[in-house]
Parts: C-alpha cells; structure tokens; sequence
C-alpha cells in the first residue's frame, strides 16, 4: 500500500528566503508525481508534474526533483513571497489513484 | 479553455437525507476521479469514471456511488448521510492514461448536521 509523508507538517519563514518542501513515498511503481497548493477553503492548483522517467521540473520560482529510486521528492521554492503561503500537497500517481501525503502548511511573513 | 467546475459550492444536509454533487470536466477530459478531503484523514479516494465506466473505487461504504454521463460529465451520489460525511468533496479529471495530469475542481463544501 502506497504511503506518502511530507515533512515538515508547517513552515514559517520570512520573505525572500529560499525554502524545501520534501515528500517521500513508499513504492516506487509511480506513473508519476504531482505538487499542488491549496488555499484555505479553496480546491487544489497543479504546480508541477513529474513523469516517473524526468528528474526534475521548473516553473518559474519553483523546480521540483525526483528519485524514484529512493522514493523522495522535493519542491524548492526560491524568493519567497507572502502570496506563496497556502498548504502544498504532494501526491503520486499509482494505477488505480493519486495518493496524497498530508501537506506542509507554509506562511511566508513579510 | 475552462477548468473542471463543480455544482453546488456549499450544501448542507440533514442526516439521514441524500444528496447529489456534480463534476463538469475539462472538455475533452474523460476521465472523472472523486476525493474526500477532511481535517483528520485527508485527502481520500473516493472512485474514478472513465468513459461512463466506474475504473477504480477507493475504501468507502456503499452508501457513496457515482455515475458519468456520455458527455464526461461525472455525479457523485451519498444516501444516508451521516455526521462524518462533512467534508470538502474535489473532483479531478484528466485526458484518462494515468501518466496524464490530473487537474482539480473548487470543489463541493458538504455540512451534514
């Protein structure tokens, strides 16, 4: 059974600063691997996608890695801003369902 | 090109009552998953519609059923609410290989009271 931890549960730093999110996930048969944030109340935002067969992702501040074979990834965040602080969700597409780890709460403060 | 929308926004329910939630998904999407999202246990599987078939089903009673309809479009049904049905349900749909990305709704707010 597929399990996802990311950690830390909450992060709080000040702006600009440049910051990592991990995700770790127990069985590495992934298609592939999804960052999303979520604001409170609000539904999920696709950030990244990583195909099992990619090591890495960029899209503008943020680059997400992969190591399928050590089932870990990361989201870096560069240049932090107040508008970055929401809830960011990793979750792994197996062949059935996308698993999701429980989240890391970020605020950013200006 | 618009996103996946769902109907209504907020509801609320006695227990014991039915309720309906619906799913448009992205045109040309034909794959429609479901997900519960609560405080205590997260984000959840719910079932997943693919070409007006039920793919997939997460670990969830009975009393949570689904359809989809020939234009994509998914229902999500839950008959005989209870207290802990009140969460956040998300639909998410995707082109249908699971290498695709899944792209989420806002999301239905279900308070069963």
């Amino acid at each position: 059974k597929q399990e996802v931890t990311q950690i830390p549960a909450a992060l709080s730093v000040p702006e600009g600063e440049n910051l990592v999110l991990n995700c770790s996930f127990t069985d590495s048969a992934i298609y592939n691997l999804q960052w999303f944030r979520q604001d409170p109340g609000k539904g999920l935002t696709s950030l990244l996608l990583i195909q099992s067969s990619q090591r890495e992702q960029t899209s503008g501040r943020l680059n997400a890695s992969l190591d399928k074979s050590s089932g870990r990834s990361t989201l870096y965040i560069a240049a932090s801003q107040p508008g970055d602080s929401a809830t960011y969700l990793c979750a792994v597409q197996g062949a059935q369902k996308l698993v999701f780890g429980q989240g890391t709460r970020l605020t950013i403060n200006p | 090109k618009a996103g996946v929308t769902q109907t209504p926004r907020y509801l609320i329910k006695t227990r014991g009552q039915q309720v309906t939630l619906s799913c448009s998904p992205i045109s040309g999407h034909r794959s429609v998953s479901w997900y519960q999202q609560t405080p205590g246990q997260g984000l959840q599987f719910l079932f997943e519609y693919f070409s007006e078939t039920q793919r997939n089903k997460g670990n969830f009673p009975g009393r949570f059923s689904g359809r989809q309809f020939s234009n994509s479009r998914s229902e999500m049904n839950v008959s005989t609410l209870e207290l802990g049905d009140s969460a956040l349900y998300l639909c998410a749909s995707s082109l249908g290989d699971y290498s695709y990305e899944q792209y989420f709704g806002p999301g239905t707010r279900l308070t069963v009271t």
